[in-house]
């Protein structure tokens, strides 16, 4: 069965500053990964995706986001954060039929 | 806009009554999910549809809880006798669920249909 854990509920950074978010994951097959965004009210929205090309994802909005095997981390990072980058963001993992999400992580972006 | 787009987007309704909810997804794509999302949690899988067959269902989905996808298009999701336990955003997905990366296919998200039960 596939899982995702991501550590951390509330991370708070200033604006400018590195973003790092934590998610952790757990599949008996190769597994397929996605960072998903979700600003208030509404649904998500795919940030990036890792399926077993290259390690290091970019994705939009300038996040990327490295897979680690031996770790079996696919964490999300940004450079400088802004303002705009305020949400909740989750982190997911394709099953055979549907996608299993983490609690999510909500990210404020202090001034 | 040629998103996924879902109807209504806000539903407040009294314990015991019936609601229904429709989702038209993207138009290409023939697979079809439903998940439910409460309050500091990640999405939680419902059910899919792959074309007009009911392929999957989540044991979240209760008896109270119906799905249809009648031609293959656009899907409702009924949940009769609403609980106070049933308040929560009401997601749909779609993908392509063809070709050898299907399992790395993303989802595309509606905006959500969000239930208050009173």
């Amino acid at each position: 069965a596939q899982s995702v854990t991501q550590l951390g509920s509330h991370v708070s950074v200033s604006e400018g500053a590195l973003v790092l978010l934590r998610c952790n994951y757990s599949s008996s097959v190769p597994p397929y990964l996605f960072w998903y965004v979700q600003y208030p009210n509404q649904g998500l929205q795919l940030l990036l995706k890792y399926t077993s090309a290259a390690t290091l994802v970019k994705g939009i909005n300038g996040f990327e986001a490295e897979f680690k095997k031996s770790e079996t981390s696919f964490h999300l990072t940004k450079p400088s954060a802004h303002m705009s980058d305020a949400a909740e963001y989750f982190c997911a993992v394709s099953g055979n039929n549907d996608m299993r999400f983490g609690a999510g992580t909500r990210l404020t972006v202090k001034p | 806009d040629t998103g996924v787009s879902q109807d209504p987007r806000h539903k407040i309704t009294k314990r015991g009554q019936n609601v229904t909810f429709r989702c038209d997804p993207i138009s290409e794509h023939n697979r079809l999910y439903w998940y439910r999302q409460t309050l500091g949690q990640g999405p939680e899988f419902l059910t899919y549809f792959q074309n007009e067959a009911q392929l999957e269902k989540s044991r979240l989905l209760s008896d109270r809880f119906s799905a249809e996808r009648p031609k293959g298009s656009f899907s409702t999701l009924e949940i009769q006798r609403t609980e106070q336990g049933d308040s929560a955003m009401y997601l749909c997905a779609s993908s392509l669920g063809t070709g050898v990366l299907k399992r790395g296919n993303e989802q595309f998200f509606g905006p959500g249909t969000r239930l208050t039960v009173l």
